[in-house]
Formats: C-alpha cells, sequence, structure tokens
C-alpha cells in the first residue's frame, strides 16, 4: 500500500533562517506531488505542484521554492524565513487529475 | 498581517443523529468533487469522491451528492459517532486544474 511521510513534525525557526522539510512517498511511481499551507482556522492553500521529476509548478509567488530531485522525493525550501511563513505545511500525493490526494500529517512550522 | 478571530461553521450534531454538511463551488466547469476529514494536528484524510456524471455515491456510513444546477455539494454522515467530530473540508477541479479546497465546517459530536 502507498504511504507518505513528511518530516519533522514540528520546527521552530528564527527570521531569516534557511528551511527545508522533506516529503516522501511509497508504494507507488510517478505521483503528482503537492505542497500546501493551511493557516489557523483556514482551508488549504496550494503553494507547489508537480508531474514528474524537475517540473514545479508554483501556484503563489513568495520566497518557499520546491524541488523534485526524485520520483517520489519532494522538498519545500527557503533561503529566508519571513515571520509569515508559519504555519501547517502539508505534502500530498495522487495518481494524477481527478483522483484523490493523500496526505501526510503536516510540519507546523512557527517562526520566531 | 493575518486576521484573527476567524471561525468555521459549526454543526453540533447528538450522537446516533445523521449529520449533513454542505458546501458550495462556485466553478461550474468543475467536473471533479471530493471530500475531506481533518482531526486536529494532523493532514486532511480521503473520505469519499464523486464525479460530474453522478449525482450521488455512497461509501460507509457516507453519501455524497451532487446538484451542479445550483453548485451544491453535500456530505451526509448516517448514525453519527464522536469519532466523527473534526473540520470537514469539501474541494472541486475542473478538467486538467489542481483541487480548490473550501474553507472548511466543523463537526462537533456530543454524547
Amino acid at each position: 500500500s502507498q504511504t507518505i511521510h513528511q518530516w519533522p513534525a514540528t520546527l521552530v525557526q528564527p527570521v531569516g533562517s534557511p528551511l527545508s522539510l522533506e516529503c516522501t512517498v511509497e508504494g507507488t511511481s510517478n505521483p503528482n506531488l503537492y505542497w500546501y499551507r493551511q493557516a489557523a482556522g483556514r482551508g488549504l492553500q496550494l503553494l507547489f505542484y508537480s508531474v514528474g521529476i524537475g517540473q514545479i509548478s508554483s501556484e503563489v509567488p513568495q520566497n518557499l521554492s520546491a524541488s523534485r530531485p526524485q520520483d517520489r522525493q519532494f522538498i519545500l525550501s527557503s533561503k529566508k524565513l519571513l515571520l509569515s511563513d508559519s504555519g501547517f505545511y502539508l505534502c500530498a500525493w495522487s495518481g494524477g487529475d481527478n483522483q484523490p490526494q493523500h496526505f501526510g500529517d503536516g510540519t507546523r512550522l512557527s517562526i520566531l | 498581517g493575518e486576521s484573527v478571530g476567524l471561525h468555521l461553521p459549526t454543526l453540533s450534531v447528538q450522537e446516533g443523529d445523521n449529520s449533513i454538511i454542505n458546501c458550495a463551488y462556485s466553478n461550474s466547469a468543475s467536473d471533479y468533487f471530493i471530500w475531506y476529514k481533518q482531526e486536529s494536528g494532523k493532514g486532511p484524510q480521503f473520505i469519499i469522491d464523486i464525479r460530474s456524471n453522478m449525482d450521488k455515491r455512497q461509501g460507509q456510513r457516507v453519501t455524497v451528492l451532487l446538484n451542479k444546477t445550483v453548485k451544491h455539494l453535500s456530505l451526509q454522515i448516517a448514525a453519527t459517532q464522536p469519532g466523527d467530530s473534526a473540520v470537514y473540508f469539501c474541494a472541486e477541479s475542473p478538467p486538467g486544474y489542481a483541487l480548490n479546497f473550501g474553507k472548511g465546517t466543523s463537526l462537533l459530536v456530543t454524547p
């Protein structure tokens, strides 16, 4: 069966520090991969999605970036974090368009 | 800065009753719809989906209804249990586009 792993579960970072969040999927090949951010009490905002290695689409301009160095690995990065980057970051995978997305358990990021 | 004091719509039901959670979507071109359940501190969990060529789909204790005429989606949960307490999100997507999520409804099941 397919599984998705995100780490770390929680992270506290100072303003201006770099960021790297990792997401890996097991049990499937060539998945669509997604990064979302969820602010408290709100819905999910799509940040990036990828349909293949090295293919990244950005939905929201910001100081975050994403990379897909391997088929089942998706990384969310920042060179310099802002206070507004605080939130709950979720990774998801799907088998393609019009198929369910399956989410990891998220990373709670706090910027101080 | 970010707004504070935002409150999700809340539905309170008694254990054993049926729950109906409603969702209005905006894009008439959407052909795929999905419901998720999110418990505190966890990622959303897939419940059920439906394509635009259907108006009803049933799962275990859940039913999704789609009314394309008024762009309305609902999730019905039969015999609601305390474990059903969570935030429920609907999402839609037009062909070739990623899912667009609603803001969520908080379901509270009381004994």
